[in-house]
């Protein structure tokens, strides 16, 4: 079935750190691409997505590329603050598919 | 804010017990899922509704239920609980019927059982 690989955290880094997390995906059709983000205490945020190959999803300075050809949807940014520790959720959806979930990252942020 | 509502927010509850979560989609959405979250699943899709109709099913429990009433909020009903159970559940809503549709997440309700 479709399944969403990412990266085993924790992650930590420094302030104004470059952040990348990995997501590869494995789909039989052609899905949608997103990442979602859970603050501590806090319900999934929709932090950006891509809906077709070489789409490019950015918000809050995250950005990723749906890439087809490696079947990822590397998460990036390139100075983290504190306030972006959270767990980061990679996901797709494929035609009338539910979301189909990584098991997250947990990025922690210190000063 | 997503604009998905959910409560309560808590519930305590003991073995054996039944609980209902209810959640409220955005204005206008028409699909409701829900999903539970715990440490050792992770995010499961558990069911989702189109329109006051089931439209597909996930790993749910037989002892888990759920509905869409005609005012499109939905209720998830746990019965015969279990330490297990225990665990966050999310209610997610959107416009169409899954597809590339972006799916707005509630603030969760957090289930534990004693």
């Amino acid at each position: 079935g479709d399944s969403v690989t990412q990266m085993e955290g924790p992650v930590t880094l420094s302030e104004e750190a470059f952040l990348t997390i990995n997501c590869t995906y494995t789909a039989t059709g052609y899905p949608s691409l997103f990442w979602y983000v859970q603050y501590p205490g806090e319900g999934l945020q929709l932090l950006l997505k891509a809906t077709k190959a070489d789409d490019k999803g950015s918000n809050k300075g995250f950005e990723a590329t749906y890439r087809k050809e490696t079947t990822s949807f590397h998460l990036e940014k390139g100075s983290v603050q504190v306030s972006d520790s959270a767990v980061y959720f990679c996901a797709l959806t494929i035609r009338n598919t539910p979301l189909v979930f990584g098991k997250g990252t947990r990025l922690s942020v210190i000063a | 804010d997503s604009g998905v509502t959910q409560t309560p927010k808590h519930l305590i509850t003991a073995t054996g017990q039944r609980v209902t979560l209810r959640c409220s989609p955005r204005s206008g959405d028409l699909s409701v899922y829900w999903y539970q979250q715990s440490l050792d699943q992770g995010l499961q899709f558990l069911i989702q509704y189109y329109n006051g109709e089931e439209r597909a099913k996930g790993n749910i429990l037989e002892r888990f239920s759920a509905q869409q009433f005609p005012d499109l909020h939905s209720e998830l009903n746990l019965s015969s609980l279990e330490l297990g159970d225990s665990a966050l559940y999310f209610c997610a809503s959107s416009t169409l019927s899954g597809g590339k549709d972006t799916q707005y997440f509630g603030p969760g309700t957090r289930l534990t059982v004693l």
